[in-house]
């Protein structure tokens, strides 16, 4: 079974950074292209980001480029999301998923709130 | 980037009833488009992928047409366990892009 478990969400000043982690398990990992998709409260789904199977392609919306960077440990099972310089808009729920050869975001963990205020 | 227009923006219907969703794209997109079901406080579902094509585990009911610019997902019969919001998805070019969603409530 396909399982994907976030972590390191919480509450930042804006300015401040976070690192998100997903660990994954259930498939082989290092097969697979890996996303982050958000959703701030009450709105709808944005797509952030994704990454390919080795690390060597990695794609962005135009409003994270150069904040936010995404990255993978294929040795650990792991996916993550560097969130610098951080605003009041990327307060939402950021969910990490895992792509499939006919689509992206085919499954996805449960999220992990991530709340930018002072 | 490209944009994707759901509408409506939200709808209301009755069990029974037979539902049409449709999403816009501002450019043409092949079949690269995926649809979801949201329910509230719950993790968005995969229903259908390549415009068309049925998720396993997904219901016969729910269907996708469409190509290029214009696509539709459609509920034959409306179920109570269908009330939810509904995206477009579409993965032709990056950043890839949802639409703005429709809200389906019961009437």
């Amino acid at each position: 079974e396909v399982q994907l478990v976030e972590s390191g969400g919480g509450l930042v000043q804006p300015g401040g950074s976070l690192r998100l982690s997903c660990a994954a398990s259930g498939f082989t990992f290092s097969s697979y292209w890996m996303s982050w998709v958000r959703q701030a409260p009450g709105k709808g789904l944005e797509w952030v980001a994704n990454i390919k199977q080795d690390g060597s392609e990695k794609y962005y919306v135009d409003s994270v480029k150069g904040r936010f960077t995404i990255s993978r440990d294929n040795a650990k099972n792991s996916l993550y999301l560097q969130m610098n310089s951080l605003r009041a808009e990327d307060t939402a729920v950021y969910y990490c998923a895992r792509d499939h050869s006919n689509g992206p975001v085919r499954y996805w963990g449960q999220g992990t709130l991530v709340t930018v205020s002072s | 980037d490209i944009q994707m227009t759901q509408s409506p923006s939200a709808m209301s219907a009755s069990v029974g009833d037979r539902v049409t969703i449709t999403c816009r794209a501002s450019q043409g997109i092949s079949n690269y488009l995926a649809w979801f079901q949201q329910k509230p406080g719950k993790v968005p579902k995969r229903l259908i992928y390549a415009a068309s094509s049925l998720q396993s585990g997904v219901p016969s009911r729910f269907s996708g047409s469409g190509s290029g610019t214009e696509f539709t997902l459609t509920i034959s019969s409306l179920q109570p366990e269908d009330f939810a919001t509904y995206y477009c998805l579409q993965h032709n070019s990056y950043p890839h892009t949802f639409g703005q969603g429709t809200k389906l409530e019961i009437k």
